[in-house]
């Protein structure tokens, strides 16, 4: 299994601020998705990124993959405490119907 | 609205107890996936379906086995339930040639 890793593990910062979280990976990816996760619920998605460079807004989310499918980020802007959660990143191979998951980011946005 | 429903939130058994966890999907999915959640380990794979009968071992499959007898439903077994098994377990569904997945509530499992 190629391992995807994610930093920081743990993030606390004050609403308002702006933050940035980072998967790593040494291997190349078909594609790459994020996922929230809140306490005792399953992940949701948020956003998939297929093509070297691009990048994806969705609302103060900005998501970018690595310009060599081997690396994302994800950017929040003026964060909120609605932001709290676990982030996930995961990525797929080409051919491959499974997805290998990040370790995971715990955001705390404190009010 | 999608879903991927669970059939338990919360789980307690007994060492050595035979455990079954019931996953159902709306969407007409072809593939399903069986995972546990541990903290600082991340979500890793149990098995993995890609059709009716279908199944694949994912990267812990050691202490389990699953069931699809149809494409809605996948089943995860515990054949005889140890303290180490003790986690938040994810069901999930995707289209296959589409990786995106979405998850279930999760089952959180104590065993004692």
């Amino acid at each position: 299994t190629q391992l995807l890793e994610q930093s920081p593990q743990f993030l606390s910062i004050q609403e308002g601020e702006n933050l940035t979280v980072y998967c790593n990976s040494s291997s190349v990816f078909s594609s790459l998705q994020w996922y929230r996760q809140e306490p005792g619920e399953g992940p949701v998605l948020l956003v998939t990124v297929v093509t070297g460079g691009e990048v994806k807004k969705l609302k103060r989310l900005t998501f970018q993959f690595g310009d060599a499918r081997k690396d994302s980020s994800l950017h929040i802007t003026a964060a909120q405490p609605g932001d709290t959660g676990l982030y996930l990143c995961a990525g797929d191979h080409f051919g491959n119907e499974k997805l290998t998951f990040g370790t995971g980011t715990r955001l705390t946005i404190i009010p | 609205d999608v879903k991927v429903t669970q059939s338990s939130r919360y789980l307690v058994k007994r060492t050595g107890e035979k455990v079954f966890l019931e996953c159902v999907q709306d969407m007409d999915h072809e593939n399903m996936f069986w995972y546990r959640q541990d903290p600082g380990l991340g979500l890793r794979l149990i098995y993995f379906s890609y059709d009716v009968k279908m199944k694949e071992k994912g990267d812990i499959p050691e202490g389990y086995s699953v069931s699809r007898e149809k494409k809605e439903r996948f089943s995860l077994i515990l054949e005889s339930a140890s303290t180490n098994q003790t986690s938040m377990y994810l069901c999930a569904s995707s289209p296959i040639s589409h990786p995106e997945a979405f998850f279930g509530q999760g089952t959180r499992l104590t065993v004692v």
